[in-house]
C-alpha cells in the first residue's frame, strides 16, 4: 500500500531563516506530486505541483521553491522566511492523469510558525 | 482564487442527525471531490463524482452533483461523534496532465454526543 510522508511536523522559524520541508511517498511510482498551503480556517491553495524528476510548476508567486530530486521525493524550501509563510503545509501525492485516477491523497502535513 | 464554495461554514447537530453540506463551483468540471480534515490533520479523500453522474453513495454519505447548478452536495446520515471534523470540496477542471483540484473553504462540522 502507498505511504506519504512529512517532516517535520511542527517548526518554529524566525523571520529571515531558510526552510527546508521533506516529503515521501512510498508504494507507488512516478507519481504527480503537490505542494499546498492551508491558512487557519480556510480552504487549501496549491503552490507547486511535479509531474516528474526536476519538473516543478508554480501556481502562485510567493517566496518559495521547490525541488524534486528523486521519482518520491518532493522539498519545499525558502531562502528567508516572511512572517506570512506561516501556515499548515501539505504534500499530497495522485497517480499520474493517464490512469485515470483522480484523487489525491494528502500527508499528514507540516505546521510552520514564523515569528 | 477559490472555486469552490461551501455552505453552511459551520454546523452543529446532535449523533443520529443527518448532516448535509454543500458545494458551488463556478467553471466547467471533470469530476468533484469531497475531503475530510481532522483538525491538525491531512486531508482524507471521501468520494469522488464524475461531471456525468448524478448521485454517488459510499456506506452513509451520499453525493449529488448537478452542472446546470454548478452545485454538489455532501449528506452524511445517522451522524457519529466521529464524523466531527471539517469537510472539502475540490473541483477538478481536467487537463494540463495533472490533477489541479482547487479546493472551497471547507464546512465545519460539528456532532455532539
Amino acid at each position: 500500500s502507498q505511504t506519504i510522508h512529512q517532516w517535520p511536523a511542527t517548526l518554529v522559524q524566525p523571520v529571515g531563516s531558510p526552510l527546508s520541508l521533506e516529503c515521501t511517498v512510498e508504494g507507488t511510482s512516478n507519481p504527480n506530486l503537490y505542494w499546498y498551503r492551508q491558512a487557519a480556517g480556510r480552504g487549501l491553495q496549491l503552490l507547486f505541483y511535479s509531474v516528474g524528476i526536476g519538473q516543478i510548476s508554480s501556481e502562485v508567486p510567493q517566496n518559495l521553491s521547490a525541488s524534486r530530486p528523486q521519482d518520491r521525493q518532493f522539498i519545499l524550501s525558502s531562502k528567508k522566511l516572511l512572517l506570512s509563510d506561516s501556515g499548515f503545509y501539505l504534500c499530497a501525492w495522485s497517480d499520474t492523469v493517464a490512469s485515470f485516477s483522480y484523487e489525491q491523497y494528502f500527508g499528514p502535513g507540516t505546521r510552520l510558525t514564523v515569528t | 482564487s477559490q472555486q469552490g464554495e461551501e455552505d453552511p461554514q459551520a454546523l452543529s447537530i446532535q449523533e443520529g442527525e443527518n448532516a448535509t453540506m454543500n458545494c458551488s463551483y463556478k467553471t466547467s468540471i471533470n469530476n468533484l471531490q469531497w475531503y475530510r480534515q481532522n483538525s491538525g490533520r491531512g486531508l482524507v479523500h471521501l468520494i469522488l463524482i464524475r461531471s456525468n453522474e448524478r448521485e454517488k453513495h459510499s456506506g452513509r454519505l451520499r453525493v449529488t452533483l448537478d452542472t446546470s447548478k454548478k452545485s454538489s452536495s455532501l449528506l452524511i446520515t445517522a451522524s457519529r461523534a466521529a464524523d466531527t471534523a471539517s469537510y472539502f470540496c475540490a473541483t477538478d477542471a481536467g487537463g494540463g496532465g495533472y490533477n489541479k483540484l482547487i479546493f472551497g473553504a471547507g464546512t465545519r462540522l460539528a456532532v455532539h454526543p
